[in-house]
């Protein structure tokens, strides 16, 4: 059973338009969360991270949001540039164990 | 930097024959991790090591598969005898410390088992 759904598999979006990502969790007792964005034939790479004790961070054009009681992380980039086309992750973490998700691919339309 | 460094980038195999697939992490780094990756599940963590030793390997799906870390500058993912279930990128990944330390990923291995 997953812990971490991204129920999007894909979105669009115009460049220069709002990309808003969404995660799920089930498990209360995660503490940390973190997006990760994938390049093919590459492994992923961090981008930005949260505690469970914030609820938002920014860092650029990239700004995660954590909504605890409804279990919901998100993560907005704006504006949307064509790099930004990627796969993107966003995992959680209790303790010493990572949860990922499936995934969204992102596509920027020039 | 060279990063974390995985091999081979593609593997091709028959059902019923071993795997092993290589990861040297980042020099410095404290802690490795092996993930998998696949449509339906994501990115899966099978096994993490912190110091060259194993800490949690629940993930590891079943017997087949084993890992190794004989020092601080290696390690080895195996699978004996491999499925074709087992077909899946998969990842390696080095942080400084345990814990919530940024994770850097290796480039991966395609594991593709007929």
């Amino acid at each position: 059973d997953q812990q971490v759904k991204q129920n999007s598999p894909s979105l669009s979006v115009q460049e220069g338009r709002i990309s808003i990502l969404n995660c799920d969790y089930t498990n209360s007792m995660f503490d940390y969360f973190l997006w990760y964005k994938k390049y093919p034939a590459e492994g992923p790479t961090f981008l930005i991270s949260i505690s469970s004790i914030k609820d938002k961070n920014e860092d650029g054009r990239f700004t995660v949001f954590l909504n605890k009681s409804a279990k919901h992380l998100s993560l907005h980039i704006v504006p949307s540039q064509p790099g930004d086309s990627a796969v993107y992750f966003c995992a959680a973490s209790a303790g010493n164990q990572f949860y990922f998700g499936t995934g969204t691919s992102l596509t920027v339309i020039p | 930097d060279a990063g974390v460094i995985q091999s081979p980038r593609h593997e091709v195999t028959e059902m019923g024959q071993e795997v092993t697939l290589r990861c040297k992490p980042i020099s410095g780094h404290n802690s490795l991790f092996w993930y998998r990756q696949t449509m339906m599940r994501g990115l899966e963590l099978l096994i993490y090591f912190n110091n060259n030793v194993p800490i949690d390997d629940s993930g590891m799906p079943e017997d087949r598969f084993s890992a190794k870390m004989p020092n601080a500058s290696f390690s080895t993912l195996k699978i004996q005898p491999s499925e074709p279930r087992d077909s899946a990128v998969y990842f390696c990944a080095s942080s400084l410390v345990q814990g919530r330390d940024t994770q850097y990923f290796g480039p991966g291995t395609r594991l593709t088992v007929l």
